[in-house]
């Protein structure tokens, strides 16, 4: 069975610090990856897309990282600021409809 | 400047009626999406469309029925609508053909059904 897991459920860092978002999946043929941040009531917003070929993709002050093989990625926070405040979603598609699965999500909470 | 923008973003409706949801991207994107959340939050499919044709229509009850006039709108229509509707509808639009490119969501409607 196809899943996706989150940790931690939920994350609150002082201000200014690097932090690191886990998500794992099972069944490694994945055929992309892609992390999303929500804003209370608001819609997902994309903040990258990692194809099945690729090992990192970078945006910013952030980083993501795929390995297949270990069925992990991360992503990674830089220099975080309360405007980073939100909940991250990791979403895996195991074939080309885009039928995705959803981890749970990181709430995240940066501390002025 | 929206690039993907649902309406309404709620609606609240007696159960029975038949109610519209509109989606339009101005991405220029070739597939379209929508997708229901769930109580648990997830997200799941429930239709694609490339340049107006079907090519997702995953087990959903057949009062549910998107329309796609042009490849920048992708519409759903939800017929005789039950309590078990009541969720939040997102579209999504995407480059490429499916499963492909990033995808770029709307920010949601919420369905309410009484």
């Amino acid at each position: 069975k196809q899943e996706v897991t989150q940790i931690p459920a939920a994350l609150s860092v002082p201000e200014g610090e690097n932090l690191v978002l886990n998500c794992s999946f099972t069944d490694s043929a994945i055929y992309n990856l892609q992390w999303f941040r929500q804003d209370p009531g608001k819609g997902l917003t994309s903040l990258l897309l990692i194809q099945s070929s690729q090992r990192e993709q970078t945006s910013g002050r952030l980083n993501a990282s795929l390995d297949k093989s270990s069925g992990r990625s991360t992503l990674y926070i830089a220099a975080s600021q309360p405007g980073d405040s939100a909940t991250y979603l990791c979403a895996v598609s195991w074939d080309s409809n885009y039928q995705l699965i959803w981890g749970a999500g990181t709430k995240l909470i940066i501390k002025p | 400047d929206t690039a993907v923008s649902q309406t309404p973003k709620y609606l609240v409706t007696q159960m029975g009626n038949d109610k519209s949801i509109k989606c339009e991207q101005n991405l220029g994107h070739d597939t379209m999406y929508w997708y229901k959340q769930d109580s648990k939050k997830f997200l799941k499919i429930m239709f694609s469309y490339n340049n107006k044709e079907l090519i997702i229509n995953e087990t959903v009850p057949n009062r549910f029925s998107p329309k796609s006039p042009d490849k920048a709108h992708l519409n759903l229509h939800i017929n005789s609508l039950e309590l078990g509707d009541s969720a939040v509808y997102f579209c999504a639009s995407a480059a490429g053909g499916p499963g492909t490119g990033e995808l770029f969501f709307g920010e949601g409607s919420r369905l309410t059904v009484l």
